[in-house]
């Protein structure tokens, strides 16, 4: 299987503009998150999600939407880009949303600029 | 709130010596700790994990991680550094967030550089 697969892998954005960055994993995971990772600042929770049409906001959800509507997809949408968005996002994904505790697989990332 | 912290933004090691990776952390409850590694431009891998029993753990090519309730340390060791480990390394821990959610926070990330 593919795995944590994301697309698109580099983007540049005008400020404003809107765009999805689109996740999908293919190992029948019920939880998923967003991470955004910056220098010195480490990855940070955007928003996750423990199964399908439920959704919880991490640590910088500002500025960020997402939605679950099937258990492979969690697509994470910029309503209007600012230059502070530019960062790498990471998408993970792990076996379940109890307090087992399961490691979260990684997808390769995407890299966004907003000019 | 639940906290991880990485003192130091890089270690240098000579090949062949051992190395370690410091992480402290602060959570609520029993904490489950993590160990990623993220090799340039790629996403992160898993290492190892803490759970509960053991003290000592063994991960992925040849590292290990020793557990310290009491000094909240979950340190990254391994005992002969190779060139192929530089890497930046990640701790993390995951608890129960609002709602009964897990939750996971990452630290910002150490250096590893291991000089030939």
């Amino acid at each position: 299987n593919a795995g944590v697969t994301q697309t698109p892998k580099f983007q540049v954005l005008k400020t404003g503009q809107s765009m999805t960055l689109q996740c999908a994993q293919d190992m029948n995971h019920e939880y998923m998150s967003w991470y955004r990772q910056d220098p010195g600042m480490g990855l940070r929770l955007i928003h996750y999600s423990v199964g399908a049409g439920i959704t919880d906001q991490g640590e910088v959800p500002n500025g960020y939407n997402v939605s679950r509507s099937t258990t492979e997809d969690f697509p994470l949408r910029l309503l209007s880009a600012a230059p502070s968005q530019t960062s790498v996002y990471f998408c993970a994904s792990s076996p379940s949303r109890d307090r087992g505790p399961h490691e979260q697989y990684f997808g390769p990332g995407t890299r966004l600029t907003v000019t | 709130a639940q906290s991880v912290a990485q003192p130091e933004d890089q270690v240098n090691v000579a090949e062949g010596n051992p190395l370690t990776v410091k992480c402290t952390y602060s959570v609520s409850g029993n904490p489950y700790l993590f160990w990623y590694v993220q090799y340039p431009n790629r996403g992160l891998q898993f290492l190892l994990k803490y759970i509960t029993g053991d003290n000592l753990v063994k991960g992925s090519y040849g590292f290990e991680a020793e557990f310290n309730k009491s000094q909240t340390s979950f340190h990254l060791k391994k005992p002969s550094a190779l060139v192929s480990d530089s890497a930046l390394y990640f701790c993390a821990v995951r608890a129960l967030g609002g709602g009964g959610y897990q939750k996971v926070t990452f630290g910002t990330g150490t250096k590893l550089q291991v000089i030939p």
